[in-house]
């Protein structure tokens, strides 16, 4: 177990539609990755905060949003959700910049 | 560099043996270097890094190799077990101080008992 958190595990909607996933990072962790792999791009990094600000983007899409809040947990908006956007989202933590990421066991996402 | 997950590179041997996992990494100005595992259903988990100023590090049963000439890393396991059968992947840094990491396609690992 990594010590991150993320809900929910499994998540199947709609074209369209708007989800939210959640992280709780490992206690003490500052910082806060999201990162999104399928089968035919791999492990993309899509933002990252720290400390409740973000602090670098990767391939997000405009529709993908995210946000830490001051208890230090993220969430992941993604909305007009397309079939192309199923795939597993992990969320990840480490302490500083720099420092190993801890990673969690992510959330499926099925788009139908 | 990007990653690409098609058509991962595989790797079979046998229970015992000692296994080596090759990446190439792209951007000469990265500084910092993990391998992850990640088994069917689970999230990447960390195994070993090294920085830019290290040739080699070693953990328990794992040794890393950091070759910044030719760009090359790799990963070797001794005694490889069946429980280590996963998709192994390297990731950099690319030379950010964000802690941003770009991963490897990744290679499928296979031990037979």
């Amino acid at each position: 177990d990594s010590g991150v958190t993320q809900t929910p595990k499994h998540l199947i909607t709609a074209t369209g539609q708007r989800v939210t996933l959640r992280c709780s990072p490992r206690s003490g962790d500052l910082s806060v990755y999201w990162y999104q792999q399928s089968l035919d791009q791999g492990l993309q990094f899509l933002i990252q905060y720290y400390n409740g600000e973000e602090r670098a983007k990767g391939n997000i899409l405009e529709r993908f949003s995210a946000q830490q809040f001051p208890d230090l947990h993220s969430e992941l908006n993604l909305s007009s959700l397309e079939l192309g956007d199923s795939a597993l989202y992990f969320c990840a933590s480490s302490v500083d910049y720099n420092e190993k990421l801890f990673f969690g066991s992510g959330t499926q996402l099925s788009v139908l | 560099g990007e990653s690409v997950g098609l058509h991962l590179p595989t790797l079979s041997v046998q229970e015992g043996d000692n296994s080596i996992i090759n990446c190439a990494y792209s951007n000469s100005a990265s500084d910092y270097f993990i391998w992850y595992k990640q088994e069917s259903g689970k999230g990447p988990q960390f195994i070993i890094d090294i920085r830019s100023n290290m040739d080699k590090r070693q953990g328990q049963r794992v040794t890393v190799l950091l070759n910044k000439t030719v760009k090359h890393l790799s990963l070797q396991i001794a005694a490889t077990q069946p429980g280590d059968s996963a998709v192994y992947f390297c990731a950099e840094d690319g030379g950010t101080s964000y802690g941003k990491l770009t991963f490897g396609q990744g290679t499928i690992l296979t031990v037979h008992p």
